[in-house]
């Protein structure tokens, strides 16, 4: 089973900053890998697959990059909405496994 | 639209037996691969189960193999998740979603399974 790591846990962050996530994989998953935005009570939405590219309807201001077994996920410049937590999910392999998340809070 | 929703979640004893239901709308059901995703309170995302668009083609993660079946209904555009011999650590809110090459686009708005006594 291939391990995501996601780093910080926590990011505190002022709305309008800039701020990176990041997700590593504990073998190669080439540039199969996702990002999902999941806010309280609500299902995750998927936000970014094949490493870089945006679903539909998520705003530029996320952006992912990355492959083999380091990924980033890029926020350019908070907005409130964006407070939630942030889950990679690898498609490499079966099974398909997700980090443990980083919550992203207001600093 | 595209949209999914489960039912059938509950309180439950350890050992006991649940079914989940999944009500698919918006898209050609039987054209899709579906799954089954849960999150314990308070914990990250785990991936349970895949089932494809026609059923012949299923996959179980280990912390369920044995005890858990998946099956679909293509006339009823629904998916299903029997669960059996329930553990505690089994408790956590379910989700159905459908994957589109290897990523999960549409989930529902999830169903709570608690196992306690």
């Amino acid at each position: 089973e291939i391990v995501m790591t996601q780093s910080p846990a926590t990011l505190s962050v002022s709305p309008g900053e800039r701020t990176t996530l990041s997700c590593r994989a504990s073998q190669s998953v080439s540039s199969n890998l996702a990002w999902y935005q999941q806010k309280p009570g609500q299902a995750p939405r998927l936000l970014i697959y094949g490493a870089s590219t945006r679903a539909t309807g998520v705003p530029a201001r996320f952006s992912g990059s990355g492959s083999v077994t380091e990924f980033t996920l890029t926020i350019s410049s908070l907005q409130s909405e964006d407070f939630a937590v942030y889950y990679c999910q690898q498609f490499h392999n079966w099974p398909r496994t997700f980090g443990q998340g980083t919550k992203v809070e207001i600093k | 639209q595209v949209q999914v929703v489960e039912s059938g979640g509950g309180l439950v004893k350890p050992g006991g037996s649940l079914r989940l239901s999944c009500a698919a709308s918006g898209f050609t059901f039987s054209d899709y691969y579906m799954s089954w995703i849960r999150q314990a309170p308070g914990k990250g995302l785990e991936w349970v189960s895949y089932i494809s668009g026609s059923g012949s083609t299923i996959y179980y993660a280990d912390s369920v193999k044995g005890r858990f079946t998946i099956s679909r209904d293509n006339a009823k555009n629904s998916l299903y998740l029997q669960m059996n011999s329930l553990r505690v650590e089994d408790t956590a809110v379910y989700y159905c979603a459908r994957p589109r090459a290897g990523v999960f686009d549409t989930w529902g708005q999830g169903t709570m399974v608690t196992v306690s006594s």
